[in-house]
């Protein structure tokens, strides 16, 4: 059973607009969610990340909202670019746990 | 060389082969992680080393044996693999893994895409 899913396996965005990622997970014990991005022959890169006492966390044109109650992130970028196309990945930590639980990824093609 | 590096990127092996993929961080970190990433699956975690001892090992089959001999290397010995374990395996590493709250992030290598006929 997955506690951390990504629902849409891929999102096509046009060029200028708002892209946003959607990650749900089940384990209420997270505290620490994270975003990576991965290019294709390439690992994951860290992109960014959100505590579970902050609901939003802004970095350039990235922000991460974080809704604990409905135990639900989203990853928003503004404006997408044409090298935002990329796999993107949702991971999540508990406290006492030394794991990373990852979502399954959301490929996102934007379209110029 | 900096950041994670991984070897070799590609492998085909058959089902009687011994092989090893090996990982090199010079980063600095003190933790390493292998994951198995199968396609369109999330990324799984089968091995994490901090200070090179093994505090994780996820139910992975025996077939698979790790090895860390110092904080810089790690490696993954493989025999008599099955064509479901064909893959990308990533390498990982990073500072200690929870320190003052915060998760220290993980730096990830190419990966290794792995083949078995």
């Amino acid at each position: 059973d997955q506690q951390v899913k990504q629902n849409s396996p891929s999102l096509s965005v046009q060029e200028g607009r708002i892209s946003i990622l959607n990650c749900d997970y089940t384990n209420s014990m997270f505290d620490y969610f994270l975003w990576y991005k991965k290019y294709p022959a390439e690992g994951p890169t860290f992109l960014i990340s959100i505590s579970s006492i902050k609901d939003k966390n802004e970095d350039g044109r990235f922000t991460v909202f974080l809704n604990k109650s409905a135990k639900h992130l989203s990853l928003h970028i503004v404006p997408s670019q044409p090298g935002d196309s990329a796999v993107y990945f949702c991971a999540a930590s508990a406290s006492s746990n030394y794991q990373l639980i990852w979502g399954a990824g959301t490929k996102l093609i934007i379209k110029p | 060389e900096t950041g994670v590096t991984q070897t070799p990127r590609h492998l085909v092996m058959g089902m009687t082969n011994k092989k090893s993929l090996k990982c090199e961080q010079h980063l600095g970190h003190n933790a390493m992680y292998w994951y198995k990433q199968s396609a369109k699956k999330p990324l799984e975690l089968m091995f994490v080393y901090s200070l090179e001892e093994r505090v994780e090992n996820n139910s992975v089959p025996s077939r698979f044996s790790p090895e860390c001999p110092n904080s810089s290397h790690l490696f993954l010995h493989l025999h008599t693999l099955q064509p479901e374990d064909s893959a990308l395996y990533l390498c990982a590493s990073s500072a200690r893994p929870r320190t003052s709250g915060a998760y220290n992030e993980q730096f990830f290598g190419p990966g290794t895409r792995l083949t078995v006929l």
